[in-house]
């Protein structure tokens, strides 16, 4: 079946610790993507990838840092110089041909970071 | 302001009634409009696209007015089920990384 695994489900982190999340996907996508959510909140955009080896930050990328060397995977490493990571992580994917509309993201079932 | 917007919620229904979610968006050149369904501690999935012309999936019905820049999404005849977060999503153009999300209104629909 095809679709979008991240692990894991659930992670503590002391302060001070660097952490990654794995995030793998098997659609053959081009983009994938970053998103926190914070309880009561939408989703913000921390990275981005429109394709290999080649990033973007979004909206709130301080103290996060990825990684894109292969297209079916896109790690992101909470850094400790996040002040607040404790949230909701989200990874999504999608078909990124320019000028293309309507091409939904498909979202894996997100990781639960808190930090102790 | 936000680039999109929501009805606050939460919306408390009895089984079987029709209710009605709206969405607004700031940048008038976006393109591209979705509605996702987001379960609790779980991650958003695609409910609907919404086209200009409006469309129609089953019980749901989805309407677009870009001259107002308003979004709406209706249910008929609500099921248990249907209890979630619905999300207004709107992509400001075609190309690269563009998804908006609004913060999403809470639907629970009550025996």
């Amino acid at each position: 079946d095809g679709g979008i695994t991240q692990s894991p489900k659930y992670l503590f982190r002391k302060e001070g610790q660097n952490v990654t999340l794995s995030c793998e996907q098997n659609l053959n996508h081009d983009a994938m993507y970053w998103y926190r959510q914070d309880p009561g909140q939408g989703l913000r955009l921390i990275y981005y990838s429109q394709i290999v080896n080649d990033f973007q930050k979004g909206d709130i990328a301080e103290g996060y840092s990825v990684s894109r060397e292969k297209k079916e995977s896109f790690p992101l490493t909470v850094t400790s110089a996040q002040k607040n990571p404790t949230a909701f992580y989200l990874c999504a994917s999608s078909i990124a041909l320019a000028g293309v509309s309507y091409n939904e993201q498909f979202f894996g079932p997100g990781t639960r970071l808190t930090v102790l | 302001r936000k680039e999109v917007e929501q009805d606050p919620g939460p919306f408390n229904v009895p089984e079987g009634a029709t209710v009605a979610f709206n969405c607004t968006y700031s940048n008038s050149a976006s393109q591209s409009f979705f509605w996702y369904r987001q379960d609790c501690r779980k991650e958003p999935k695609l409910l609907m696209s919404v086209y200009s012309s409006g469309n129609e999936d089953g019980r749901f019905t989805a309407q677009l007015n870009r001259a107002s820049q308003y979004i709406s999404l209706l249910i008929r005849d609500s099921k248990l089920s249907d209890s979630a977060t619905y999300l207004c999503v709107v992509r400001r153009n075609n190309y690269g990384q563009n998804f908006v999300f609004g913060p999403g209104t809470r639907l629970s629909v009550l025996p």
